[in-house]
């Protein structure tokens, strides 16, 4: 089955204590993304990665690190924590290395709480 | 600056009538919309995209129209179903340097599809 999983799916923390979001699709899609959606704000970009050791910024990227060391694998990286990164987090990817204008795929989401 | 607003936080219609949303953008730069359906819980999902050469697309019971001297799109679901209820994402794609898009998320819009 082609799918994005995500884990973990909810996650509660304490500010700065690094912590790891991990993404990984099986559709061998160049596109990979994160997002961010936080009530009365849609979904807000990361970071995104056209292709293997290739990431760039979205638009919301402070505090947030990404990689892609493998096609499969896009991890999002929270090296220190904070309360306003308290929010529900989407991973996706495309086929499309032009990404957007093509179908995205969704993971299921990591709710996450930072105290 | 919002520059995709679905201005209708929610909007309730009776099964078998017509579902109508719509979704406002500011930037002529936007080459590509697309709408995402969520369901509690999961990842958006793919619906149904149109290109700004476009002004009209349809799959089914969608049918997304684009008017791009009003910087306006709308998704049209006849007949609505009781599954359709969801959250919908409006979304326009604009071309970065390098070859990929930003895409840019409106806030969203329930939709309640009464039996």
């Amino acid at each position: 089955e082609a799918q994005v999983t995500q884990n973990p799916r909810y996650l509660i923390t304490v500010t700065g204590k690094k912590l790891t979001v991990t993404c990984s699709q099986n559709m061998n899609h160049e596109y990979m993304s994160w997002y961010r959606q936080d009530p009365g704000l849609g979904l807000r970009q990361i970071y995104y990665s056209m292709n293997v050791e290739v990431t760039d910024k979205g638009d919301v990227p402070e505090g947030y690190k990404v990689s892609r060391k493998e096609k499969r694998n896009f991890p999002l990286i929270l090296e220190s924590p904070s309360p306003n990164q308290t929010s529900l987090y989407f991973c996706a990817s495309s086929f499309s290395t032009r990404g957007a204008s093509y179908e995205q795929y969704f993971g299921p989401g990591t709710r996450l709480t930072v105290t | 600056d919002q520059q995709v607003k679905q201005n209708s936080p929610s909007l309730s219609v009776q099964e078998g009538r017509i579902s109508i949303l719509n979704c406002d953008y500011t930037n002529s730069m936007f080459d590509y919309f697309l709408w995402y359906k969520k369901y509690p819980a999961e990842g958006p999902t793919f619906l149904i995209s149109i290109s700004s050469i476009k002004d009209k697309n349809e799959d089914g019971r969608f049918t997304v129209f684009l008017n791009k001297s009003a910087k306006h799109l709308s998704l049209h679901i006849v007949p609505s179903q009781p599954g359709d209820s969801a959250v919908y994402f409006c979304a326009a794609s604009e071309p970065r340097e390098g070859g990929s898009e930003k895409l840019v998320f409106g806030k969203g819009t329930k939709l309640t599809v009464n039996p």
